[in-house]
């Protein structure tokens, strides 16, 4: 059965901390991992790995897979208040190409 | 504008009734999904369908129903069977047949029963 646990489930941080979260995954036929934030409602796409030790970035946010050790990582370096929100992990299979979504981390920011 | 439609977005059901939720994509997506999420919970997926007049079971199918008539629409029957359907339900897409798919979502319906 596959499997995905998200670190720490939850963080409350202060404007202009650095946070990392975690995802450690385990599935079938890996493919490739992708991460999402929501803040009310629909998440919304951030980051889609497919290859170890490759970093992608989109301002002050990154994202790094090791397929190794089966695990991935999302830096937010500076917080803002907008950043807060439930920032989910979503390993996909190749066999069925569904991603198996974890529990999420959620992420409160502080002025 | 490309995108996924979900209604209603606020849905309250009386125990022992059938309802359906809607989900509309014209993004020519192949793939649909809904899933279910509840507080402190990741989300859980119900059913998928890869073409049309075609769908399978998720890890949560029990209690619910679904068609896939149309390419774009996929509308989720929570039925009097589900033991506990208050939840927020949530429908994305995709595409199909390849390895990298990134799944769009809806806006998501919530649902209470009273």
């Amino acid at each position: 059965e596959d499997k995905v646990v998200q670190s720490p489930l939850s963080l409350v941080v202060h404007e202009g901390d650095t946070v990392t979260l975690n995802c450690s995954y385990e599935v079938t036929n890996f493919r490739s991992l992708l991460w999402y934030k929501q803040e009310k409602k629909a998440p919304t796409f951030l980051f889609m790995l497919t290859s170890s030790g490759i970093e992608k970035k989109s301002g002050r946010l990154s994202s790094i897979l090791d397929k190794k050790e089966l695990f991935s990582i999302l830096n937010i370096t500076a917080t803002q208040t907008g950043d807060s929100a439930i920032y989910l992990c979503a390993p996909g299979s190749g066999g069925s190409y569904i991603p198996t979504f974890g529990r999420g981390t959620s992420l409160i920011v502080h002025p | 504008d490309g995108g996924i439609t979900q209604s209603p977005k606020y849905l309250f059901r009386k125990e022992g009734q059938n309802v359906t939720l809607s989900c509309e994509q014209n993004l020519n997506h192949d793939a649909m999904y809904w899933y279910r999420q509840d507080p402190g919970q990741g989300l859980r997926l119900i059913y998928y369908s890869q073409i049309v007049n075609d769908f399978q079971k998720g890890d949560i199918a029990e209690g619910y129903s679904v068609s896939r008539e149309k390419k774009e629409s996929f509308p989720l029957t929570v039925t009097s069977a589900q033991k506990n359907p208050t939840a927020f339900y949530l429908c994305a897409s995709s595409g199909w047949g390849q390895p990298y798919n990134e799944q769009f979502f809806g806006p998501g319906t919530r649902l209470t029963v009273l």
